[in-house]
């Protein structure tokens, strides 16, 4: 069965420093890759996705992934992390099909520390 | 443009009571969601709904029943609601121009359901 591990449950870094958040999945094939992000309170905003193609994928807020075939994983990264930027982000695969539904990772809370 | 709304925001229902959450959308999306959040869990699919008229199970469909009779709502109940079901509610819809944008979902703010 497909799964998303999200190693990492709590993760705290220094405003302006760099982050990487870890997302590994379990899938025959390559799936369709995403991340999104909730911050309390609300709903969940996509940040990116990954189809085909280039491996490293831009989103927004200036985040960026990079998909990793040889490692089944597809990492979040930002290069200065901004305070707005705390919040829960779940990493999710779209395994293919037609019934569209997303298998999420149990979430990586981010703080940031001023 | 409202996207996707949830009704009601919060919810407080005693063991055995029902009840029914809508969720609407106004982009004409196809697909549409239902998922529970839960701590430490992320998100699960409940049911979800390929068109008007038309739904499926998910990974977590037990005590849960759906509709969707307009293309733009999906209603979501609970026949005899348990503390089990205490959960915050997510819906999404998706519009499959193709294959890969049934993935790219939207969701809405959420109903946080207690059950006592």
């Amino acid at each position: 069965a497909q799964s998303v591990t999200q190693p990492d449950i709590h993760i705290t870094v220094s405003e302006g420093a760099s982050l990487e958040l870890r997302c590994n999945y379990s899938y025959g094939a390559t799936p369709y890759l995403f991340w999104y992000v909730q911050s309390p309170g609300q709903g969940l905003q996509l940040l990116l996705k990954y189809f085909s193609g280039d491996t490293l994928v831009q989103g927004i807020k200036g985040f960026e992934a990079e998909f990793k075939r040889s490692q089944s994983s597809f990492n979040l990264r930002k290069p200065s992390v901004h305070w707005s930027d705390a919040a829960e982000y779940f990493c999710a695969v779209g395994p293919g099909g037609s019934q569209g539904n997303l298998i999420f990772g149990k979430g990586t809370k981010l703080s940031v520390k001023p | 443009n409202a996207g996707v709304t949830q009704t009601p925001k919060f919810r407080v229902l005693k063991t055995g009571q029902s009840m029914t959450l809508l969720c609407a959308q106004d982009m004409n999306h196809e697909y549409m969601y239902w998922y529970r959040q839960d701590p430490g869990m992320g998100l699960r699919l409940i049911h979800y709904s390929v068109g008007e008229g038309t739904t499926a199970k998910g990974e977590v469909p037990d005590g849960y029943n759906v509709s969707r009779l307009k293309k733009q709502n999906f209603l979501l109940g609970l026949e005899s609601a348990a503390p089990s079901q205490t959960s915050v509610y997510f819906c999404a819809s998706s519009s499959p121009l193709d294959i890969r944008e049934i993935y790219e979902q939207y969701f809405g703010p959420g109903t946080r359901l207690t059950v006592t």
